[in-house]
């Protein structure tokens, strides 16, 4: 069975560009959920996908948004980027319901310049 | 908010048992969960607990739950190099669902 799959696995923009980030989950997981990851604040949840609905959302301004496709896979997108933008940006699926037990991609490592 | 503490960094000898430590604030967690994360990677589930358990064992890996006290530990029996890695402790409510509150990683360091 394939893992979780994160596309692109490195770029580099500029500040005031936008980005989007690709994730396609585990066959027949249903929840999608993304970090980011920095050095200065660690692992900090970004939002959930559930079915295409959010279901959580983290504590982010809201040039951070996703979406969830019919077939599970999911979009992360940030607009306006800025410096402190630059991190691992993780995504995770859940076969179903409420267990935390995520599966980890290799995570997006995007650069801000 | 909720908040989870770990040391930063531990280092063992390869052989010895290593004992990684957390402490969360939430009193409300239901689950609580070990995660591995090796350079370059994402991060891999070690193990997790219910709350309403004390202990629990898993191969090479024991995790010693005390609600009362909020602390959390992990250890790994006969640590190998291997094993050097970011062990990240996180943790949940029923609310919160798969929205997990990590502690900021442990960096297990095992010397041959």
């Amino acid at each position: 069975k394939a893992g979780v799959t994160q596309t692109p696995r490195y770029l580099i923009k500029t500040r005031g560009q936008q980005v989007t980030l690709s994730c396609s989950p585990i066959s027949g997981h249903r929840s999608v959920s993304w970090y980011q990851q920095t050095p200065g604040q660690g692992l900090q949840f970004l939002f959930e996908y559930f079915s295409e609905t959010q279901r959580n959302k983290g504590n982010f301004p809201g040039r951070f948004s996703g979406r969830q496709f019919s077939n599970s896979r999911s979009e992360m997108n940030v607009s306006t980027l800025e410096l402190g933008d630059s991190a691992l940006y993780l995504c995770a699926s859940s076969q179903q319901g409420y267990t935390g037990e995520l599966f980890f991609g290799e995570g997006s490592r995007l650069t801000v310049l | 908010g909720e908040d989870v503490e770990q040391s930063l960094f531990l280092s063992v000898r390869e052989g010895d048992s290593s004992v990684i430590n957390c402490t969360y604030t939430d009193s409300s967690s239901t689950y609580l969960y070990w995660y591995k994360q090796e350079p370059g990677a994402g991060l891999q589930l070690l193990t997790y607990i219910f709350s309403n358990m004390d202990m629990k064992q898993d191969q090479r890996l024991t995790v010693l739950l005390n609600k009362k006290d909020k602390h959390l530990s992990l250890r790994i029996a006969d640590t190998q190099t291997g094993d050097s890695a970011i062990y990240f402790c996180a943790e949940s409510n029923d609310n919160a669902g798969n929205m997990l509150t990590f502690g900021g990683g442990t960096r297990l360091m095992v010397k041959p």
